[in-house]
């Protein structure tokens, strides 16, 4: 009964390294999310996809690129980190039909230097 | 652009009281509403979902009313407990799932 998984949980970068966040999920959902958390800004969306092989761009993409190559898995990918990506990212899915909520990860949280 | 915003940012009641929480968003055309509960340093949790068709939606000692025409929601807790000390998130559908979030109702109560 995973849910929806984040790896890593705590990450610390330096500006201009790269890394790999994994969103996986074991509920056969079709859309899945990835939202970034500052204080004061409440959750704001990056990018989504609504099925294998599809992204799009959501409200603050830049600086952020993604990839949904198998149906459980999403990858949320910062290629040259800056302190201004310092937040807790949030990973959520959605299955197509019924009643549509979210399911929330535990969070990542990312700190660049 | 869709904004939403909740009032009161803090909210701080002695145990036993009812409540009440307040969303409002600017553009009415939505798919539903959702409010979310968060603990800190954890993920959200979904406490209740309204469909755009629907005025209200019930669980437990949580009501969640909708007014899209004039574009507000409410969560009513009832009889609140300490347990519920939370930050609790409104959060519009704006079409694929796709959620604008309000910045959020940090809630204490106290035994």
């Amino acid at each position: 009964n995973a849910g929806v998984t984040q790896t890593p949980k705590f990450r610390v970068l330096k500006t201009g390294q790269s890394m790999t966040l994994l969103c996986a999920q074991d509920m056969n959902h079709e859309y899945m999310y990835w939202y970034r958390q500052d204080p004061g800004m409440g959750l704001r969306l990056i990018h989504y996809s609504v099925g294998e092989g599809t992204t799009a761009k959501g409200e603050v993409p830049d600086g952020y690129n993604v990839s949904r190559l198998k149906k459980q898995n999403f990858l949320l990918g910062l290629e040259s980190a800056a302190p201004s990506q310092t937040s807790v990212y949030f990973c959520a899915s959605s299955s197509r039909r019924g009643a549509n909520v979210l399911t929330f990860g535990a969070g990542s949280r990312l700190t660049v230097l | 652009k869709q904004e939403v915003t909740q009032i009161p940012a803090a909210l701080s009641v002695p145990e036993g009281e009812n409540l009440v929480l307040n969303c409002s968003f600017t553009d009415s055309a939505i798919y539903n509403l959702q409010w979310f509960r968060q603990d800190p340093g954890k993920g959200l949790t979904s406490l209740l979902l309204i469909q755009s068709s629907q005025r209200e939606q019930t669980s437990g000692r949580l009501n969640a009313s909708l007014d899209k025409s004039s574009g507000r929601s409410t969560l009513y807790i009832a009889a609140s407990q300490p347990g519920d000390s939370a930050t609790y998130l409104c959060a519009v559908n704006t079409g694929f799932q796709k959620l604008v979030f309000g910045t959020g109702t940090r809630l204490l109560v106290s035994p």
